[in-house]
């Protein structure tokens, strides 16, 4: 059972696009941790958001934890080819438990 | 320093091959994990060391091997692996009983297996 519903799954842009990348679930998470991941890389994380309702800016980047802790979104303005990955999301419902990962949005932006 | 140092970056290894995927951190963090990742999909979880104890094997099978000889380092030992284990390997790690940073896991770049 996925616990974590991301979508889109594919988003392919033109530089200087907005877009919106959504993850939901009927669970509640404790924290939601947002990564993007490159290529032969690993998963660096972007941000942790932890109380209900929270928004955090990361230069272009808006996270939001929706009020009840169950949902979340990300939020890109003005895209750049240097956005291009793949974006996940991961909820955690306990300290040090494992984490539930959505599918990952695989987002590309073109000059 | 938020670094997971994972090494080798890149492996072939045959089926009769015996391996070993490092990894190592030193923030101090007292759960380490290990994943499989397939391309453009999600890190599948495979085990979780707590205090360096196994607490967390997601029933895989016995050709993967873990061990965590102390707190910063955290190894995979492969054997007798099979094609379809052919995959990029990532560890991660997170504090524990800090209360702000609880569920924060940090990955290294991982290592890209191929099987032969």
């Amino acid at each position: 059972t996925q616990l974590l519903e991301q979508s889109p799954q594919f988003l392919s842009i033109q530089e200087g696009e907005n877009l919106t990348v959504y993850c939901n679930s009927s669970s509640v998470f404790s924290s939601l941790q947002w990564y993007r991941q490159e290529p032969g890389e690993g998963p660096v994380l972007l941000v942790t958001v932890v109380t209900g309702g929270e928004v955090k800016k990361l230069k272009r980047l808006t996270f939001q934890f929706g009020d009840a802790r169950k949902d979340s979104s990300l939020h890109i303005t003005a895209a750049q080819p240097g956005d291009t990955g793949l974006y996940l999301c991961a909820g955690a419902r306990t300290s040090g438990s494992r984490l539930t990962f959505g599918e990952g949005t695989q987002l590309t932006v073109n000059p | 320093d938020t670094e997971v140092t994972q090494t080798p970056k890149h492996l072939v290894m045959g089926m009769t091959n015996k391996k070993s995927l490092k990894c190592e951190q030193h923030m101090g963090h007292r759960a380490m994990y290990w994943y499989k990742q397939k391309a453009k999909k999600p890190p599948e979880l495979m085990f979780v060391y707590s205090y360096e104890k196994l607490s967390i094997n997601e029933s895989v099978p016995s050709r993967f091997s873990p061990e965590c000889p102390n707190s910063s380092l955290l190894n995979l030992h492969l054997h007798a692996l099979q094609p379809e284990d052919s995959a990029l390997y990532l560890c991660a790690s997170s504090p524990i009983g800090q209360k702000l940073a609880k569920n924060i896991q940090y990955f290294g770049a991982g290592t890209r297996l191929s099987v032969l």
